[in-house]
């Protein structure tokens, strides 16, 4: 089993949806977790930062993180077409070991 | 645009040929880092500086050499390439040192390398 598993679609919805994009991982030593949204031939984007469990909103975007089940989901509303990127996973345990990517789940939003 | 500035956005060299990729940052950042991302995949890391000190080697190839001059300059000396090391280069940078992971990675655009 991969350390972070995540589906890389693609994912494709109509405008105004909401998104629901997940990863889940096997390591529970990690504590620290990111979502990057990365467009085509530029570098990834940090969109959310998160400690721990619980959830945490910026705009249209909520992260929540669920340590039990060691799943992390990146909610998008009020999809937008400019939404239409890749989104990566990230985490790490916080101890110096390197940021464990997951492998990404292209999204496309249509008008 | 990002905070972290990469020069060139595009290189094309051949396998004989000796050139660099500049990375700077002004965030006060004490971390920089230098990632390969192929397309589809993930970033990989290859270098971590922390504090102007190279920390991490992910058992790069030493045709990749990674330089720090100053803690807001990184820059990667590339010399006898390979096709398969075509990719695009990834710098990033985070404000606390590597070993304390408290701080997101910030990226650059990248440079996308061709190698013929």
């Amino acid at each position: 089993q991969k350390e972070v598993e995540q589906d890389p679609g693609p994912l494709s919805v109509p405008e105004g949806a909401i998104v629901s994009l997940n990863c889940t991982y096997s390591n529970s030593a990690f504590q620290y977790f990111m979502w990057y949204r990365q467009y085509s031939r530029k570098g990834p984007e940090l969109l959310m930062y998160t400690y721990s469990s619980g959830n945490k909103e910026d705009g249209r975007f909520t992260a929540q993180v669920d340590k039990s089940s060691k799943y992390i989901s990146l909610f998008i509303r009020d999809s937008q077409p400019s939404d239409s990127a890749t989104y990566l996973c990230a985490m790490s345990d916080g101890a110096g070991t390197a940021l464990i990517f997951g492998k990404g789940t292209t999204l496309s939003v249509s008008s | 645009d990002t905070e972290v500035t990469q020069t060139p956005k595009h290189l094309v060299m051949g396998m004989t040929n000796k050139k660099s990729l500049k990375c700077e940052q002004h965030m006060g950042h004490r971390a920089m880092y230098w990632y390969k991302q192929k397309a589809k995949k993930p970033p990989e890391l290859m270098f971590v500086y922390s504090y102007e000190k190279l920390s991490i080697n992910e058992s790069v190839p030493s045709r990749f050499s990674p330089e720090c001059p100053n803690s807001s300059l990184l820059n990667l000396h590339l010399h006898a390439l390979q096709p398969e090391d075509s990719a695009l280069y990834l710098c990033a940078s985070s404000q606390d040192s590597f070993s304390s992971y408290n701080s997101p990675l910030h990226f650059g655009n990248g440079t996308r390398l061709t190698v013929t």
